[in-house]
This record gives C-alpha cells, structure tokens and sequence, in this order.
C-alpha cells in the first residue's frame, strides 16, 4: 500500500522560513512532487526530486532522502501570497501514477 | 505549452441526474488522463486512471458504475457522474500526461460539482 504523511496546519511570520515535511511509504518509487494549491484552484507544479539532495529553484528548495522515505519543502522569505496549500505527491507502481499526501495548510501571518 | 481545460468550470444539479465533465488537453496529445476528487480542506484522491481507447483504471472503493470515464481521443477525456446525490459534491480535477514519463503532467482548473 501507500501512506504519505505531512502535518494538517503550519503557520509561520512573514519574512521568515517554514520547512514542511512528508513521510512516504510507497511500492515502488520513482520521484516526489511538491506542489503549491490555492483554495478552489488546481495544483501548482514547485519541485521534482528523483534522486536524493537538495533541489534549489529561488525562495523554494526541496529535499529528499529515499532511504528514509522523507521529503521537505522548504520555503524562505515568506510571503503573504504564500499562505496555500502544500501537497506532497509520489510517483510510483507500474502506471507511475501520482498519490498525494493529505496536505498541509500554511498560513502566513503579519 | 501544456495546457489542460476543464469544462465546466462550476456546475449545479440536482440530485439523481447525471453531469459530464470535460478535460481536454489543448496543445498536446495525452496518452494518459487522470481524475481526481478533492473534498473540502483534504487532499486530492485519485479516482481513475483513463488511457485514450481503453477502459479506465478505477482506484479502490471508485465505483466504475457511478463514475463513467471516456477517453474517446489523445486530447480528451470526460468523466460522468451518473444518479448524482449531495456527497458526491466535490473538487472534480483532471490532469493529462504525455508519454509514461513521470514529469509531463500537466493539471486542469478543476471543476466544483454541487449536488441539490
């Protein structure tokens, strides 16, 4: 079967830095997804990691350890705008269909 | 590139009749489209899997009778709910992918079904 976990709330000040993690147990892994979901709007593509490390793009980064089964989302220099959804989403099983966690709320205060 | 529409975008009716939803991809041809239900503050389920000329993969506990899925041409793909009841009112969301690669896909706006 499949399970992937991330915190249901986070809330972090603006300015600062939020990390957000995932756990997943998975058959079959072939890459985890991080994307950015407004309210009432379809999810936004933020990052793609296939082997482990840290993948860099501006103010968002994301890391993966396979062996541990565990991603975070890192997000710097918080904005307001940032106040979204955040859902972690794995590839795998033969079809390489995408299974999303349960999502974590961020709310970015003043 | 790479974009996916749904249409409707938001649609109301009423309890026992049934809605077809499209999802089209407009600047590319999608081996494969996949639907999604999001239900309020949770996270998106993956409700079947559509590979244009074959018949739909339904995820456990999807009821294929229920939740008719065509995938008539590599750009379209509509999902239909039959005898639709109030909680079958969700976030209905498509996404298309090209090829079986892992990173070319590609989501629709959503569409918010709501059931009287």
């Amino acid at each position: 079967g499949q399970n992937i976990d991330q915190p249901t709330e986070m809330t972090a000040t603006e300015g600062a830095i939020v990390q957000i993690n995932c756990t997943y147990q998975t058959s079959g892994f072939n890459g985890l997804f991080w994307y950015q979901q407004h309210a009432g709007e379809a999810p936004t593509f933020l990052s793609y990691n296939v082997l482990d490390g840290l993948e860099e793009k501006g103010r968002f980064s994301s890391f993966l350890s396979r062996s541990k089964g565990y991603s975070y989302l890192l997000l710097k220099e918080l904005q307001m705008k940032d106040s979204a959804s955040y859902l972690c989403a794995v590839v795998g099983g033969a079809t390489n269909k995408l299974i999303f966690g349960t999502g974590t709320l961020l709310a970015v205060q003043p | 590139g790479a974009v996916v529409s749904q249409h409707p975008s938001r649609v109301i009716c009423k309890s026992g009749t049934s809605v077809k939803i499209e999802c089209r991809s407009l600047d590319f041809q999608a081996t494969t489209m996949f639907w999604y239900r999001q239900f309020p503050k949770q996270s998106l389920m993956l409700m079947a899997t559509s590979n244009e000329g074959s018949k739909a993969t339904y995820e456990q506990g999807v009821e294929k009778d229920k939740f008719l899925i065509n995938h008539a041409s590599l750009t379209l793909s509509t999902l239909t709910v039959t005898s639709a009841h109030p909680e079958d009112s969700s976030f209905y969301i498509c996404s298309a992918r090209v090829g079986q690669g892992v990173y070319e896909q590609y989501f629709g706006p959503g569409t918010r079904l709501t059931v009287t």
